[in-house]
């Protein structure tokens, strides 16, 4: 079967950096995605991987490692709009390409 | 954004009565999904659609049922709806492959049922 797993929640300090881990077991592989999404609001896409490594954009890096069936997304210079959900999600491929998602780990930052 | 429209956006039903969501795109995208997003679970798929007439069930698809007679519409219907399929549904759309797997959401529907 296909599993994510993530922290349910996290707080930081605005201005610190947090990094939010995600694991997963899926057959099928074929990338994996972090999203972030705002309450009442739909998921907005933020990074891609598919080899491991690390892959930075901008206040916003991921890191994956296909091996361990790992993954981290990591904020920097944390504002107060980055509080949000971020969800771990994983591409399979199995007859059909399909996205998987992680329940999600929800953001607090304080001033 | 992406192209992506739902409707309707709110929506509160009785129970046993059918209720059809509708999702609208203009990306041409092959790919359309239906999720449905409750507390504790995360985003589960119901159904996706990969090309004009071919669906294929996700993990929550008991209840639901979905059509795709033109590219840019993927509808999903509840034949008889029940409290627990109170949520809210998203509709989201992606090219397939690889990045081009990456998904992209409509704003969501608000389905309560009473």
């Amino acid at each position: 079967g296909q599993n994510i797993d993530q922290p349910t929640e996290m707080t930081a300090t605005e201005g610190a950096i947090v990094q939010i881990n995600c694991t997963y077991q899926t057959s099928g592989f074929n990338g994996l995605f972090w999203y972030q999404q705002h309450a009442g609001e739909a998921p907005t896409f933020l990074s891609y991987n598919v080899l491991d490594g690390l892959e930075e954009k901008g206040r916003f890096s991921s890191f994956l490692s296909r091996s361990k069936g790992y993954s981290y997304l990591l904020l920097k210079e944390l504002q107060m709009k980055d509080s949000a959900s971020y969800l771990c999600a994983v591409g399979v491929n199995t007859g059909g390409f399909k996205t998987i998602f992680g329940a999600g780990t929800r953001l607090f930052v304080k001033a | 954004d992406a192209g992506i429209t739902q409707s309707p956006r709110h929506k509160v039903t009785e129970t046993g009565t059918p209720v059809t969501l509708r999702c609208h795109q203009t990306e041409n995208h092959r790919y359309m999904y239906w999720y449905r997003q409750d507390p504790g679970h995360g985003l589960r798929l119901i159904h996706y659609s990969y090309g004009v007439k071919d669906t294929d069930k996700g993990e929550v698809s008991d209840g639901y049922s979905v059509s795709r007679s033109k590219t840019e519409d993927f509808l999903l219907t509840l034949e008889s709806a029940t409290s627990s399929q109170t949520s809210v549904y998203f509709c989201a759309i992606s090219e397939g492959r690889g990045s081009g797997n990456t998904i992209y959401f409509g704003e969501g529907s608000w389905l309560t049922v009473v």
